[in-house]
């Protein structure tokens, strides 16, 4: 059961450039986020979506874009890459119930120079 | 807006010494509250959470109690051991699964 899957791990952007980091779930989960982890600053939430079709903003949504095309897949698109979106990117997914677990990915990490 | 507020780190300790990880929180309504952890080089994963108010939760040796009254969820060891050292998260849920995370603590164990 691989659970959530993001690709790339490492990525290097230029500023400008534009890229898709990839989220897949195989655990049928309704719920699925996406995060970005600053030193000192714990994770913060990007985007989310409650079902297939639905998203919306979480608590720094500019310069993300996502869709939520099926269950199983949910894109964070860079629109165009900026160095203060240098991060580390978790994917979660869960039921979508507030008192169950979330499972995230490895992450990737995202240099933008 | 709800939020959450932990012990800054990093902290350091020495095999088999007493841990304390504090977290407050701020919330309306009565959220679940969770400890994650995060191992070098790898994602989080969920070591305990309580649904509600004195609720204990406990995994792998830790416990945390929901304190409504102080609206706390401390994190708490007996005896740490080096394969503990790791990114600890305090974090509530929101409705529908939306989670709100401290800023994270560093804990390194030495030998």
């Amino acid at each position: 059961n691989a659970g959530v899957t993001q690709t790339p791990k490492f990525q290097v952007l230029k500023t400008g450039q534009s890229m898709t980091l990839q989220c897949a779930q195989d655990m049928n989960h309704e719920y699925m986020s996406w995060y970005r982890q600053d030193p000192g600053m714990g994770l913060r939430l990007i985007h989310y979506s409650v079902g297939a079709g639905i998203t919306d903003q979480g608590e720094v949504p500019n310069g993300y874009n996502v869709s939520r095309s099926t269950t199983e897949d949910f894109p964070l698109r860079l629109l165009s890459a900026a160095p203060s979106q240098t991060s580390v990117y978790f994917c979660a997914s869960s039921v979508g119930r507030g008192d169950t677990e979330a499972f995230f990915g490895q992450g990737t990490r995202l240099t933008v120079v | 807006g709800n939020s959450v507020t932990q012990m800054e780190g990093p902290v350091t300790l020495s095999e088999e010494a007493f841990l304390t990880i504090n977290c407050t929180y701020t919330a309306t309504g009565y959220p679940s509250l969770f400890w994650y952890v995060q191992y070098p080089g790898e994602g989080l994963q969920l070591l305990l959470k309580a649904t509600k108010a004195d609720d204990k939760g406990s995994n792998k040796g830790f416990e945390a109690t929901y304190r409504k009254e102080t609206t706390s969820f401390h994190l708490e060891k007996g005896s740490v051991q080096v394969s503990d050292s790791a990114v600890y998260f305090c974090a509530l849920s929101e409705n529908g699964g939306k989670l709100i995370f401290g800023q994270g603590t560093e804990l390194s164990v030495k030998p």
